[in-house]
């Protein structure tokens, strides 16, 4: 069951500008994990984010969270070619069978030109 | 250097046969899981396993079958059963704790059927 979706499904920028993502889910979470892909390889943790906290930051990386409008934005600030990839949202299920289990959205694929 | 290692990274395989995907860690993480991803699409999870000889079911677990003989390995099979297998699998691991665990990925093998 998909739970977290990332908006916009693809996104084109130039080098030096700001990357904004967003997530929105639909139940209530625990957490709410960042996690990036580059082509053909696994995907690289990079931001977890609590319930109780509303933003987040990790060197060029600003992690949001609404949760009374169960979205969270991801912003990459100064992009760089080498931040072309794949970036993924996830969540815990907090409710169901599969504690502790992460639902993971279907992507925003990030271009970076230089 | 600790990590997670899958293999092979490309695997072809013809209708009808079975075969595995190892996954294999070195962290000490005592919960492993296999997910399959579909191009342009996210993580769906197939199975997982808290401890040693246990593995619980996930989202798609029917066509494949997993084993837990020791920790740092989660061999997954894909069987004959499975009617589409042509795919790209991720193994992942975590410490079983609490529902905020981050996940640490494996490489993938990226799984063809001829």
């Amino acid at each position: 069951s998909q739970q977290g979706e990332e908006d916009p499904q693809a996104l084109s920028i130039q080098e030096g500008e700001n990357a904004t993502m967003n997530c929105s889910y639909k139940t209530s979470i625990n957490n709410l994990q960042w996690y990036r892909q580059n082509s053909g390889r696994g995907l690289v943790h990079l931001i977890l984010i609590r319930s109780n906290e509303r933003e987040k930051h990790s060197g060029r990386l600003r992690v949001t969270l609404d949760t009374s409008k169960k979205s969270s934005s991801l912003l990459i600030t100064a992009s760089r070619a080498a931040d072309t990839a794949s970036y993924f949202c996830a969540t815990d299920a907090s409710n169901g069978g599969s504690q502790g289990n992460l639902i993971f959205g279907k992507g925003t694929k990030l271009s970076v030109k230089p | 250097d600790g990590g997670i290692t899958q293999s092979p990274k490309y695997l072809f395989r013809k209708e009808g046969q079975n075969v595995t995907l190892s996954c294999e860690q070195n962290l000490n993480h005592d919960a492993m899981y296999w997910y399959r991803q579909d191009p342009g699409q996210g993580l769906r999870l197939i199975y997982y396993s808290q401890i040693v000889n246990d593995f619980q079911k996930g989202d798609i677990a029917e066509g494949y079958s997993v084993s837990r003989e020791k920790k740092e390995s989660f061999p997954l099979t894909v069987t004959s059963a499975q009617k589409n297998p042509t795919a790209f699998y991720l193994c992942a691991s975590s410490i079983w704790r609490t529902s905020t665990d981050t996940q640490y990925f494996g490489p993938g093998t990226r799984l063809t059927v001829l």
